[in-house]
């Protein structure tokens, strides 16, 4: 495709609840980067992968969040036993290497009811 | 601590207005720093970057300065147009390769 993509656009859940974001990245693009932006900030790194591999999982604010690019290409973001601090935009950025330009894709906005 | 501040944090102008806003950062070692443009309900856009040597930057009516000596960069709107109403976001590379967010401006332009 032309750019990031990223499915569903709008989550809606229940406190507790799973949920799995996805994003496809710009073909042929290596590295792959999850943020998390709330309202009036700016986005919140939360995990980079160089292929198939995690490089820098920091961001990751607990134990409930895992994410995963078993191919190398497209990625999921999996939110376990959702909490309403979870409600957020949650963004994809992709790039040909680490420290190039990162294109961003349009967000999965998540609300935890 | 490595942090970006930026301001205003909102700005409303007219159309046809100039505006310039700010980025202050105390990242160091610096890499680089670049100016994203995040419309609502959209992911961040690249406007400018510019590294350590760079004083300005212009991409169509964005221009972007940098005084790497007092850490701070501009970003500078000429003849705003309504489509630039949107949040702008200053980040900052560190030579770990690290980016630092600002918080960004949210700039609204008023007919």
């Amino acid at each position: 495709g032309a750019g990031v993509s990223q499915t569903p656009s709008n989550k809606v859940t229940e406190k507790g609840k799973y949920v799995e974001l996805r994003c496809d990245p710009i073909s042929g693009h290596t590295a792959l980067y999850w943020y998390r932006q709330s309202l009036g900030q700016g986005p919140e790194f939360l995990i980079y992968f160089q292929g198939t591999g995690a490089a820098d999982d920091s961001g990751l604010p607990n134990d409930r969040f895992f994410a995963v690019r078993p191919e190398g290409s497209v990625s999921t973001l999996k939110i376990q036993r959702t909490e309403r601090g979870d409600s957020a935009v949650y963004l994809c950025a992709s790039s040909d290497d680490y420290a190039r330009e990162q294109f961003f894709g349009p967000g999965t906005r998540l609300t935890v009811l | 601590k490595n942090q970006v501040e930026q301001s205003p944090q909102s700005l409303i102008i007219l159309e046809g207005k100039n505006c310039t806003l700010q980025c202050n950062y105390t990242v160091s070692p610096f890499s680089n720093l670049r100016w994203y443009k995040q419309d609502t309900g959209r992911g961040p856009v690249s406007l400018t970057i510019m590294t350590f040597s760079e004083n300005t930057k212009s991409n169509g009516r964005y221009t972007a300065t940098l005084d790497a000596d007092t850490k701070q960069s501009s970003l500078h709107i000429t003849a705003s147009q309504l489509s630039d109403s949107a949040s702008y976001i200053c980040v900052v590379r560190d030579s770990n390769y690290q980016l630092i967010w600002g918080a960004g401006t949210k700039l609204i332009i008023k007919p």
